[in-house]
């Protein structure tokens, strides 16, 4: 069973751009949860999908958002990009059928210049 | 007070002891809790999960909980220099949305 996929891996924008990142869950997984994670502040939760509905929402400012398709992909979007949204960016997804155990994609790491 | 607090480490071990690691968190409503493993550049695996009061074991992995007092702990038996990592403990609230401990990196001595 293939695991959570998030493209790109790497990404290097300017500050100003705008920047979407992309995560396909494990299949039959329908909840799909985004994290930024920095060695400043670590693991902060962005928001939480679930069929196509954004259920939860971390302490994040308005520039980030998200959305989930019908066949439970996610991309997130942070516009107008500042230099310390530099980050490992990182899609968990959940059955939810059995638990809420959370299973992480690689993750993708957003540099902001 | 942080939601989640784990001590950063080092937690130093010889090869074939038991590692120890503690987490105590704050909300009494936390519902699931979780351990997850990070190498360096790597993303969380998630090795252990435990819903209920007392332990949970599986392979070298033990995973406890005491709502009571608000902490869960995770042990690693027969250590191994391959279990060298951060040790991130991950609380629930039941608003489907982890909250993180900063993590324990854990070294074990060969």
């Amino acid at each position: 069973k293939a695991g959570v996929t998030q493209t790109p891996r790497y990404l290097i924008k300017t500050r100003g751009q705008q920047v979407t990142l992309s995560c396909s869950p494990i299949s039959g997984h329908r909840s799909v949860s985004w994290y930024q994670q920095t060695p400043g502040q670590g693991l902060q939760f962005l928001f939480e999908y679930f069929s196509e509905t954004q259920r939860n929402k971390g302490n994040f400012p308005g520039r980030f958002s998200g959305r989930q398709f019908s066949n439970s992909r996610s991309e997130m979007n942070v516009s107008t990009l500042e230099l310390g949204d530099s980050a490992l960016y990182l899609c968990a997804s959940s059955s939810l059928a059995t638990g809420t155990e959370a299973f992480f994609g690689q993750g993708t790491r957003l540099t902001v210049v | 007070q942080k939601e989640v607090e784990q001590n950063s480490g080092p937690l130093s071990v010889p090869e074939g002891a038991i590692a120890s690691l503690n987490c105590t968190y704050s909300d009494r409503g936390s519902q699931s809790f979780f351990w997850y493993r990070q190498y360096s550049g790597k993303s969380p695996e998630l090795i252990m999960f435990i819903y209920s009061n007392g332990d949970k074991e599986d392979g070298r992995f033990t995973a406890q909980l005491n709502k009571a007092s608000q902490y869960v702990s995770l042990l690693i038996r027969d250590s191994q220099p391959s279990d060298s990592a951060t040790y991130l403990c991950a609380v629930d609230t039941g608003r489907r949305a982890l909250t993180f401990g900063s993590g324990t990196r854990l070294q074990v001595q060969p």
